[in-house]
């Protein structure tokens, strides 16, 4: 079936460093790819979403380009911020019924001034 | 103003009983989810519907029933509560139910189970 990978489970970074959060998957097709952040206490929000191979999405800064050779979404910002601070899910729309979405396991991401 | 309503807010239940915890959407939606996050799978698929008809069930236990009396409407039943169904349960919304669209989601119901 298909699945979503998030190796990191926790980064920490410093305000305006560059961020990097790693997201690969598995499935037939080409699946809908998307990125959603999750602040304390709320549901998760979409950030954007990418449909076909190398189609580019982004928001608020952020970014991830789909990549059906490595089957890669990493969600990327050049400068992260205090603000950033939350938990990033990757992803996509199952492919085999085609009605819902797998999320992987979420990286929680902690901004330090 | 919140278009995803979902009741109550915590719940805190014994072990055995049975709860319902409610969902509205107003953003005339004709799919909507329920999702279960815990520290042990967080965001876990559980129940899609669409036009008020059930799409696809990925939860093994019949003690969870969805039931969906208006369009904007998905309660979920939980009977015989057992302590591991203690997690955050979300309601999520989309437009008419394929998977490439964007999901909105509730800000949750946190289900203890002593």
């Amino acid at each position: 079936g298909d699945s979503v990978t998030q190796t990191e489970g926790q980064v920490a970074l410093s305000e305006e460093d560059f961020l990097t959060i790693h997201c690969n998957y598995s499935a037939s097709g080409y699946p809908a790819l998307f990125w959603y952040v999750q602040y304390p206490g709320e549901g998760p929000q979409f950030l954007f979403r990418a449909s076909r191979d190398k189609e580019k999405g982004s928001s608020r800064g952020f970014e991830a380009t789909y990549d059906k050779g490595t089957t890669s979404f990493h969600l990327r910002k050049a400068s992260v911020q205090e603000s950033d601070s939350a938990v990033y899910y990757c992803a996509l729309g199952e492919t085999n019924s085609g009605t819902y979405q797998r999320f992987g396991t979420g990286t929680k991401l902690q901004v330090v001034p | 103003d919140p278009k995803i309503i979902q009741k109550p807010k915590y719940l805190v239940a014994v072990t055995g009983s049975e709860k319902i915890l409610i969902c509205e959407q107003y953003l005339g939606h004709n799919a909507m989810y329920w999702y279960r996050q815990s520290a042990k799978k967080p965001l876990e698929f559980m129940f899609s519907y669409s036009y008020q008809k059930l799409m696809d069930n990925q939860t093994a236990s019949s003690r969870f029933q969805p039931q969906s009396s208006k369009k904007n409407h998905l309660d979920l039943q939980i009977t015989a509560l057992k302590p591991d169904d203690s997690a955050t349960y979300f309601c999520a919304s989309s437009p008419t139910g394929i998977s490439n669209e964007r999901l909105f989601f509730g800000h949750g119901t946190k289900l203890s189970v002593l």
